[in-house]
C-alpha cells in the first residue's frame, strides 16, 4: 500500500517561495502520475498540476502564482514550488497519486493521498 | 475550465435513509467522473471512479451513476460513519476540477 507524506514550511511571508516535498513509500515513484492539490475555504479543492515519472508536467493555468513540480527518483520524492506567494495561496496542500485503469497509468482519479499540510501566507 | 456543480451543498438525513447527491458538469464529460469522501481533518478518499465503479474496499451502500453532464451519487442506507463532505471530480479535460462539495449530516 503506497503512502504519501507532505513536508515543508507551514508559514510564509508574501512574496516568498513555497516549497513542499512529497515522500512516497511502499511503492516506486518511477511509474504513475503524481499531482499536487490544494484546499481552501474560498476555492475548495483545486488541482495544481501533475508530473509523470518521465518528468513531463502539466499545470493548472488558472493559478496566478508561477508553479514548478519536479521529482527526485533517487529519493522517491516529488516537489512543488510556488513563487511569490500571496495570502490567496493559504491552503492545505495535498500530494496524490493517480490511479491505473487496467494497469495503465493515466490522468484520472486520485487513489492515494498524503495527509495534507497547512501552508499559511501572512506578513 | 469545466465547472462542476454539486447539489445540495448540505443535507441532513436519518440513519438508514437513502441519500442522493447530484453533480452537473458544464459540458459533456462522458463518464470521466469520480466521487470522494472527506472527513474533517483528513484527505479525500476515493469512493467511485468512472461514474459507477466502486473502488476496492468501499462498502456497497455507496454507488454512482450517470453520463454526459449529469451524475448521481447515492448512499443506499446512511450510516453514522458516513458523516462527511462528498466531492465529485472530472478528468475529461485539464485542468482537473472538483465540485464544491456536499456536507452530509445526521438528523
Amino acid at each position: 500500500q503506497v503512502q504519501l507524506q507532505e513536508s515543508g514550511p507551514g508559514l510564509l511571508k508574501p512574496s516568498e517561495t513555497l516549497s513542499l516535498t512529497c515522500t512516497v513509500s511502499g511503492g516506486s515513484i518511477s511509474s504513475d502520475y503524481w499531482s499536487w492539490i490544494r484546499q481552501s475555504p474560498e476555492k475548495g479543492l483545486e488541482w495544481i498540476g501533475y508530473i509523470y515519472y518521465s518528468g513531463y508536467t502539466s499545470y493548472n493555468p488558472s493559478l496566478k502564482t508561477p508553479v514548478t513540480i519536479s521529482l527526485d527518483t533517487s529519493k522517491n520524492q516529488f516537489s512543488l514550488q510556488l513563487s511569490s506567494v500571496t495570502a490567496a495561496d493559504t491552503a492545505v496542500y495535498y500530494c496524490a497519486r493517480h490511479g491505473r485503469r487496467r494497469r495503465v497509468a493515466g490522468i484520472n482519479w486520485f487513489d492515494s493521498w498524503g495527509q495534507g499540510t497547512l501552508v499559511t501566507v501572512s506578513s | 475550465d469545466i465547472q462542476m456543480t454539486q447539489s445540495p451543498s448540505s443535507l441532513s438525513a436519518s440513519v438508514g435513509d437513502r441519500v442522493t447527491i447530484s453533480c452537473q458538469a458544464s459540458q459533456d464529460i462522458i463518464n470521466y467522473l469520480n466521487w470522494y469522501q472527506q472527513k474533517p481533518g483528513k484527505a479525500p478518499n476515493l469512493l467511485i471512479y468512472d461514474a459507477s465503479n466502486l473502488e476496492t474496499g468501499v462498502p456497497s451502500r455507496f454507488s454512482g451513476s450517470g453520463s454526459g453532464t449529469d451524475f448521481t451519487f447515492t448512499i443506499s442506507s446512511l450510516q453514522p460513519e458516513d458523516i462527511a463532505t462528498y466531492y465529485c471530480q472530472q478528468y475529461d479535460n485539464l485542468p482537473l476540477t472538483f465540485g464544491g462539495g456536499t456536507k452530509v449530516e445526521i438528523k
